[in-house]
């Protein structure tokens, strides 16, 4: 398996622009994390997924952030407006049971200018 | 909720030192305990863990051991070398409305220098 796939890599975006961050898990894992790093405040838990179903958001900084997961094989976090604030780095990572280990992607560096 | 809580860094070390990261932390249950590391521009890998008290979790020279009466997992290694600088994170499976999720520690950076 290739491992959490996300994309893009890096993306360079201005204020009030609306990005949308995507991952794909490892096949056959029924949990998906989205975490965001700063220097600030470090690896923060956004919100994670059970079979496709939002099970705590409560990291979800704002109504501006919103997560989906149309399918077991994809998954997108949207910030719609995005602001100078939200540059971090976001990683996405699926486990396979309730007790494993999480596996990351390499995540996505955001900037906004 | 639970918590951790990882010494403050940065760590550093000439090579061949011998390495201690400490970490405690607070849980109402029995949680799974790891450690992960992050090598620069990367994501966390799983490094190593530990499910139950006196467990030893052991990858890549690196050890811990579940301490319930302490409630500490500490990341030892006896040699250190210059591609072990990362910044290495303890983490832990909460247990809160039916499911679990991975708690982290703030991250200690290690550097490690020839």
């Amino acid at each position: 398996d290739a491992g959490v796939i996300q994309s893009p890599r890096h993306e360079v975006t201005e204020m009030g622009q609306e990005v949308t961050l995507r991952c794909k898990p490892i096949s056959g894992h029924d949990y998906l994390f989205w975490y965001r790093q700063t220097m600030m405040r470090g690896l923060e838990l956004l919100i994670y997924f059970n079979n496709n179903v939002p099970i705590d958001d409560s990291g979800m900084p704002e109504d501006r952030f919103s997560a989906k997961m149309p399918n077991a094989s994809f998954s997108t976090l949207k910030i719609q407006p995005s602001e100078p604030r939200d540059s971090a780095v976001y990683f996405c990572a699926s486990s396979l049971s309730s007790s494993g280990p999480a596996f990351f992607g390499q995540g996505t560096r955001l900037t906004v200018v | 909720g639970d918590s951790v809580t990882q010494m403050e860094g940065p760590v550093t070390l000439s090579e061949e030192a011998f390495l201690t990261i400490n970490c405690t932390y607070t849980a109402t249950g029995y949680p799974s305990l790891f450690w992960y590391v992050q090598y620069p521009g990367e994501g966390l890998q799983l490094l190593l863990k530990a499910t139950k008290a006196d467990d030893k979790g052991s990858n890549k020279g690196f050890e811990a051991t579940y301490r319930k009466e302490t409630t500490s997992f500490h990341l030892e290694k006896g040699s250190v070398q210059v591609s072990d600088s990362a910044v290495y994170f303890c983490a832990l499976n909460e247990w809160a409305g039916g499911y679990n999720k991975l708690i982290f520690g703030a991250g200690t950076r290690l550097a490690v220098h020839p």
